[in-house]
């Protein structure tokens, strides 16, 4: 079946440190991966996302490369912000199952000045 | 387009009680899609519809759970008889199937409280 595992949080960060939230994922088929954020008292934003094997997918500074290989889909920035303090949620799906949606359970990412 | 939208925001009802909620997908997308999200996790897929044909519904957690896209527009989910495990964050999403491969758009949530 199809599943995606998640790095564990909460994650505490400094101002301008490296982030890198681990993500691997199981699926049949050919899954579409994504990651979504989260900020404290709205819904869910898509980040990123890459449809085959070796996309990478960027947005805001974020960036994640589809790793068939490895079945993984880390998300990574160079410098974070305060701002993005947040969860971020890795998803995959694959068109066999309706495109549903599998979440993984969600990283929380503080940032501190 | 101003996005998906779910309504009510907050519900807060008594076990036993019938509780609804209504999402209104993106116009132009003939898909939606019905997640739960309990605290400290990720949101679980109860169910989804291709225009007004529900076309995956065995995710439903149980009988008392069930919903309805009646002219492939607005939906409903409804939870019959609610008991206190009930209580989540239940989100709406919406996309094309034209798409094969997109995102979804997600709504607000409904945050359901079962005393």
């Amino acid at each position: 079946g199809n599943s995606v595992t998640q790095m564990e949080g909460p994650v505490t960060l400094s101002e301008e440190a490296f982030l890198t939230i681990n993500c691997t994922y199981t699926a049949t088929g050919y899954p579409s991966l994504f990651w979504y954020v989260q900020y404290p008292g709205e819904g869910l934003q898509l980040l990123l996302k890459a449809t085959k094997a070796d996309d990478k997918g960027s947005n805001k500074g974020f960036e994640a490369t589809y790793r068939k290989e490895t079945t993984s889909f880390h998300l990574e920035k160079g410098s974070v912000q305060v701002s993005d303090s947040a969860v971020y949620f890795c998803a995959l799906s694959t068109p066999n199952t309706g495109n549903q949606f599998y979440f993984g359970t969600g990283t929380s990412l503080t940032v501190i000045p | 387009d101003t996005g998906v939208s779910q309504n009510p925001r907050h519900k807060i009802t008594k076990r036993g009680q019938n509780v609804t909620f209504r999402c209104d997908p993106i116009s132009e997308h003939n898909r939606l899609y019905w997640y739960r999200q309990t605290l400290g996790q990720g949101p679980e897929f109860l169910t989804y519809f291709q225009n007004e044909a529900q076309l995956e519904k065995s995710r439903l957690l149980s009988d008392r759970f069930s919903a309805e896209r009646p002219k492939g527009s607005f939906s409903t989910l409804e939870i019959q008889r609610t008991e206190q495990g009930d209580s989540a964050m239940y989100l709406c999403a919406s996309s094309w199937s034209g798409a094969a491969r997109g995102e979804q758009f997600f709504g607000p949530g409904t945050r359901l409280t079962v005393l």
